[in-house]
């Protein structure tokens, strides 16, 4: 089975770190770029982070650019967001995602996990 | 940064209406947009693929059309289970982004 698995959410005071972990299987892991999206409570969707398939270039919303940090490690079949300096704005379920838009059958969504920044 | 301008943010329909959702891109992005489904608590569900391809297992009562700029999903026969939120996804180019969402509630 195609499956994406969120891990490492929590509660944190603004200011703080967490890493945010996702697990895929079922899929050629290291062949496809993966993406992080995340929403704010009763929000829309809103584009974090993505990286290439070899883990080479990475990408970021101007809202985290400079604060989160996106890597893979192809050897465990696993997707990180590192999130540094977390602000009370950043409060989401945040989704690990597969998509490629032109072929069919590529779409892969994790099930989130919730982070909260508050103190 | 190409804009992604989604209209209506939200519509009522009855079961059995035609609805129809737009979205338009601030630049060309030629075919490179998506149609997501989501239902609250639940992760997004692609409905279409390279704006106009209907995903595997998708009803067919789902579709979508446009290119360029402009981009219209439509649901034939609102049915029950279509109520949710929907989203279009350019991935273009980087950074890639999502519509505002319609919410689609029940007349």
């Amino acid at each position: 089975e195609v499956q994406l698995v969120e891990s490492g959410g929590g509660l944190v005071e603004p200011g703080g770190s967490l890493r945010l972990s996702c697990a895929a299987s079922g899929f050629s892991f290291s062949s496809y770029s993966l993406n992080w999206v995340r929403q704010a409570p009763g929000k829309g969707l809103e584009w974090v982070s993505s990286i290439s398939s070899s883990g080479n270039n990475t990408y970021f919303a101007d809202s985290v650019k400079g604060r989160f940090i996106i890597s893979r490690d192809n050897t465990k079949n696993s997707l990180y967001l590192q999130m540094n300096s977390l602000r009370v704005e950043d409060t989401a379920v945040y989704y690990c995602a597969k998509w490629d838009l032109i072929v069919a059958g590529s779409d892969v969504w994790g099930q989130g996990t919730l982070v909260t920044v508050s103190s | 940064a190409i804009q992604m301008t989604q209209s209506p943010s939200s519509l009522s329909a009855s079961v059995g209406d035609r609805v129809t959702i737009t979205c338009r891109a601030s630049q060309a992005i030629r075919k490179d947009l998506g149609w997501y489904q989501q239902k609250p608590g639940k992760a997004p569900q692609l409905l279409i693929y390279g704006a106009s391809s209907l995903e595997s297992g998708v009803s067919s009562r789902f579709s979508g059309s446009g290119s360029g700029t402009d981009f219209t999903l439509t649901i034939s026969s609102l049915q029950p289970e279509d109520f949710a939120t929907y989203y279009c996804l350019h991935d273009h180019n980087y950074p890639v982004a999502f519509g505002q969402g319609t919410k689609v509630e029940i007349k």
